[in-house]
């Protein structure tokens, strides 16, 4: 099945740095591609995804990349704030069989230092 | 709140115990999914209906859990025979997609 692995496991930047986080899977077939923050005591929210169809995709300060052939993607924070400082987890849709399920990664904790 | 309900919001239960967890998902959202979260991991998938078809069960997925959907609106997820194991936070989410799911508050599940 679909195996998600995610690093690093926390980062610490000073606020307005970049943060960027890298995600590997193995199914190749994974069509979906979502980020979630969860902040200590909330649900996960969704903050971006991609398709399998498209490379890229931004919004405002945060972007996702996907190398379909290198089987991994990635989230970029610009510009990061207080309010940044969360666990971010990256999961995968496998597709297969009409699957719809998401495999998610292990969370990374990001805080942003003022 | 239109958003993913989910009710109790913490459960504390002795082992043995059956327990019953419910979840109302956004309105038109004919997706729902069931997940567990344990500290320091991501969501795990359960399972999953469209309307009231359960279309996926996690393999991991023991006998003693059992989920419904009846009228294709609500969710209940119930535990029998509750084990120490079974500790963990229990997320519901919805799509009408099938690929943007919106999680629920999660119930947080306690066996003593």
């Amino acid at each position: 099945g679909e195996n998600v692995e995610q690093h690093p496991s926390t980062l610490s930047v000073q606020e307005g740095d970049s943060a960027v986080i890298k995600c590997t899977y193995s199914d190749s077939a994974s069509n979906y591609f979502p980020w979630y923050k969860q902040e200590l005591g909330k649900r996960p929210q969704l903050i971006i995804d991609i398709r399998s169809n498209v490379g890229e995709k931004k919004d405002q300060r945060i972007a996702v990349t996907l190398n379909k052939t290198a089987k991994h993607f990635s989230l970029h924070i610009t510009e990061t704030q207080p309010e940044d400082s969360a666990v971010y987890f990256c999961a995968a849709s496998p597709g297969r069989g009409g699957s719809e399920k998401l495999v998610f990664g292990k969370g990374m904790k990001l805080t942003v230092n003022p | 709140d239109t958003g993913v309900s989910q009710d109790p919001r913490h459960k504390i239960t002795k082992r043995g115990q059956n327990v019953t967890f419910r979840c109302d998902p956004i309105s038109e959202h004919n997706r729902l999914y069931w997940y567990r979260q344990t500290l320091g991991q991501g969501p795990e998938f359960l399972t999953y209906f469209q309307n009231e078809a359960q279309l996926e069960k996690s393999r991991l997925l023991s006998d003693r859990f059992s989920a419904e959907r009846p009228k294709g609106s609500f969710s209940t997820l119930e535990i029998q025979r509750t084990e120490q194991g079974d500790s963990a936070m229990y997320l519901c989410a919805s799509s009408s997609t099938g690929h943007e799911q919106f999680f629920g508050p999660g119930t947080r599940l306690t066996v003593l």
